[in-house]
């Protein structure tokens, strides 16, 4: 099929890591995205990752890729309150851009 | 850059009317899409378009959605008759020559049919 899936809950402590984790389904996928969406927002792309890499970072975030086990996920750093929000994995399948239900991230003060 | 713009951002209609949405990509992309998003869901695309050609429409209920991209630039999303389930944001992206580089969203319009 073509779903893509991650856990849909993470809560965290501030200044904590949080790691949020997406299993996508197509091994040929050449790009792999990570999304935020916040309340009454539309998606904003957060960082993207190309399949011939195992990791990238961006400040505070960390995209790792597991291409064999056709999982990624992504690591934020020292996380804030303003990092509440709804994070998507996204994936290029058969030329459509696919989504996954999302994994809200509750920060805690 | 201007990002995406879409409009309304509220729309409120009755079942079994009719209502359109319409969208402007950024500049020069030449990758236009429109997702669905019913509340705690993720995105669902509905239909592609690369320029003004249809690339995927296989998730759009054509019974009574269309969309067009008039001379591959602007998009109009229409629902006639709206159903009870069609409540959702409708978010419309773009992206530049293909995927890539990611798709880039507008803020989306949300439809309430009651």
């Amino acid at each position: 099929g073509e779903d893509v899936e991650q856990s849909l809950f993470l809560s965290v402590r501030e200044g904590d890591s949080s790691v949020i984790n997406c299993t996508y389904t197509d091994s040929s996928s050449t790009y792999l995205y990570w999304y935020k969406q916040e309340p009454g927002a539309g998606l904003q792309l957060l960082t993207y990752i190309f399949s011939n890499m195992d990791m990238k970072q961006d400040q505070r975030l960390t995209v790792l890729l597991n291409k064999k086990d056709k999982h990624l996920s992504l690591r934020i750093a020292d996380t804030q309150t303003g990092d509440s929000a709804i994070y998507f994995c996204a994936e290029i399948h058969t030329g459509k851009l696919i989504f996954g239900q999302g994994t809200t991230l509750q920060v805690k003060p | 850059e201007a990002g995406v713009a879409q409009s309304p951002r509220y729309k409120i209609i009755e079942k079994r009317q009719s209502v359109a949405f319409w969208c402007n990509p950024i500049s020069g992309h030449a990758t236009l899409y429109w997702y669905q998003q019913i509340l705690g869901q993720g995105p669902k695309l509905l239909i592609q378009f690369q320029n003004n050609g249809v690339v995927d429409d296989s998730q759009l209920p054509k019974d009574r959605f269309s969309a067009e991209r008039l001379k591959g630039v602007d998009s109009t999303l229409k629902i006639q008759p709206a159903k009870l389930e069609d409540s959702a944001v409708y978010l419309c992206a773009s992206s530049p020559e293909g995927t890539g580089l990611g798709a880039f969203f507008g803020q989306g319009t949300r439809l309430t049919v009651v």
